[in-house]
């Protein structure tokens, strides 16, 4: 149950597109197509993106998408909007629990 | 509509207990598997426990396990998280949520916090 490992912060323009990283291992990431991106803005419950890797949950923009190659996932948002300002957190099974990662603050600049 | 109410955080004493319930509603709460995940402030989230809709499979955190114990009432719609052996490491605000391990968590709970100090 290591945590995933994510940069600790980006940084994009409106209307830019940025990608967030999360890295893990074969145990977890590189496994299993289990992985998913929850957004949190300060002082309210997280919310999720993304979940198995790619798929996005009703109501959620299309300006969201992820995938995977190996161990590593990624969250990647198009067209950066205000609103986008938030932590993000990758999550991903890993066989006797679940790991999150440490989390990406994201920025619009 | 889904909802899910936590309920239960209080300031305890390092070595006490306490139970965390919350409350769900807007869904057939037994045919889910049920999660606690926790953020200490200013720190990011850490999955803690995860029980399946029947509620025959439970998972811990090797942080917890030991400590903590989850359990689900279906006919009350109410999971629990039962902590013992409280340490100071152990405050944050605790978040149910619906899914398992798979980590689908599609609808949280607004939180809890506990306070765990002398």
């Amino acid at each position: 149950q290591s945590a995933l490992t994510q940069p600790a912060s980006v940084s994009g323009s409106p209307g830019q597109s940025i990608t967030i990283s999360c890295t893990g291992t074969s145990s977890d990431v590189g496994s299993y197509n289990l992985v998913s991106w929850y957004q949190e803005h300060p002082g309210k419950a997280p919310k999720v993106v993304i979940y198995e890797v790619s798929k996005r949950p009703s109501g959620v923009s299309n300006r969201f998408s992820g995938s995977k190659s190996g161990n590593t996932a990624s969250l990647t948002i198009s067209g950066l909007q205000a609103e986008d300002e938030a932590d993000y957190y990758c999550c991903s099974y890993a066989g006797t629990g679940t790991s999150f990662g440490g989390g990406t603050k994201l920025t619009v600049l | 509509e889904v909802q899910l109410l936590d309920s239960g955080g209080d300031f305890v004493q390092p070595g006490g207990s306490l139970r965390l319930s919350c409350a769900a509603s807007g869904f057939t709460f037994g045919g889910y598997a049920m999660t606690w995940v926790r953020q200490a402030p200013g720190k990011g989230l850490e999955w803690v426990s995860s029980i399946s809709g029947s509620a025959d499979s439970t998972y811990y955190a090797n942080s917890v396990k030991g400590r903590f114990t989850i359990s689900r009432d279906n006919s009350r719609n109410t999971l629990f998280l039962q902590m013992n052996s409280l340490r100071a490491e152990d405050t944050a605000v605790y978040y149910c949520a619906t899914g398992g391990l798979y980590g689908d968590f599609f609808t949280w709970g607004q939180g809890t916090l506990v306070t765990v100090s002398s």
